[in-house]
């Protein structure tokens, strides 16, 4: 298994383009998350999705989009991107039940800068 | 609210001595815990958990963290650091009504050779 996969690693943005961040996963989780840590600071929740066709927004969801339209793929997209979205993003997995269930596996991180 | 609370940002210990990172959390329900490490330019990975059952868990690298409901306290502690273990810690609660985890802010360790 590749885990969580996320691409792409770094990316750097002029004010007002527009990406997509991938995530990844061939575990067959349920659950999938994106996060935002900026420097110095813990993990904010930007967006969740609890199945595919389901998503909800976490505590900081202004200026993204997400879709989940399989169980494996968790798009994250930017709108005009500002200079605040400048971050590192994770994006992570988990599944509900069983043995290791609700550990969340975490991909190895884009870093985005936006000037 | 749920919350969790990692109240040292910054632990700074020699090698071969104990560890112990402090967590509280606030969570109405039992909890699911856990413990995750981060080493510069990574991702986050699973030290250890807890669910239910006895109160004192281990995990990897040595690592373990015992579970007090009295104190709502989740601390993560080691007997001896290595070098290696300078990272981040960050604390964690799964809050089984929302879907959602809450991370601490997170403890830096910083080893002394």
């Amino acid at each position: 298994n590749a885990g969580v996969t996320q691409t792409p690693k770094f990316r750097i943005l002029k004010i007002g383009q527009s990406m997509t961040l991938q995530c990844t996963q061939d575990m067959n989780h349920n659950y999938m998350y994106w996060y935002r840590q900026d420097p110095g600071m813990g993990l904010k929740l930007i967006y969740y999705s609890v199945g595919a066709g389901i998503t909800d927004k976490g505590e900081v969801p202004n200026g993204y989009n997400v879709s989940r339209s399989t169980t494996e793929d968790f798009p994250l997209r930017l709108e005009l991107a500002a200079p605040s979205q400048t971050s590192v993003y994770f994006c992570a997995s988990s599944y509900p039940g069983g043995v290791g269930s609700y550990e969340q596996y975490f991909g190895p991180g884009t870093r985005l800068t936006v000037t | 609210a749920q919350s969790v609370t990692q109240p040292d940002i910054h632990i700074t210990v020699s090698e071969g001595a104990s560890l112990e990172l402090r967590c509280n959390y606030s969570y109405g329900a039992t909890p699911y815990l856990f413990w995750y490490v981060q080493s510069p330019g990574q991702g986050l990975q699973l030290l250890l958990k807890y669910f239910s059952g006895d109160t004192l868990v281990q995990g990897i690298k040595g690592f373990e963290a015992e579970f007090k409901r009295s104190q709502s306290s989740f601390n993560l502690r080691k007997p001896s650091v290595h070098w290696s273990d300078a990272a981040e810690y960050f604390c964690a609660v799964f809050t089984s009504g929302t879907y959602k985890y809450i991370f601490g802010t997170g403890t830096r360790l910083k080893v002394l050779a």
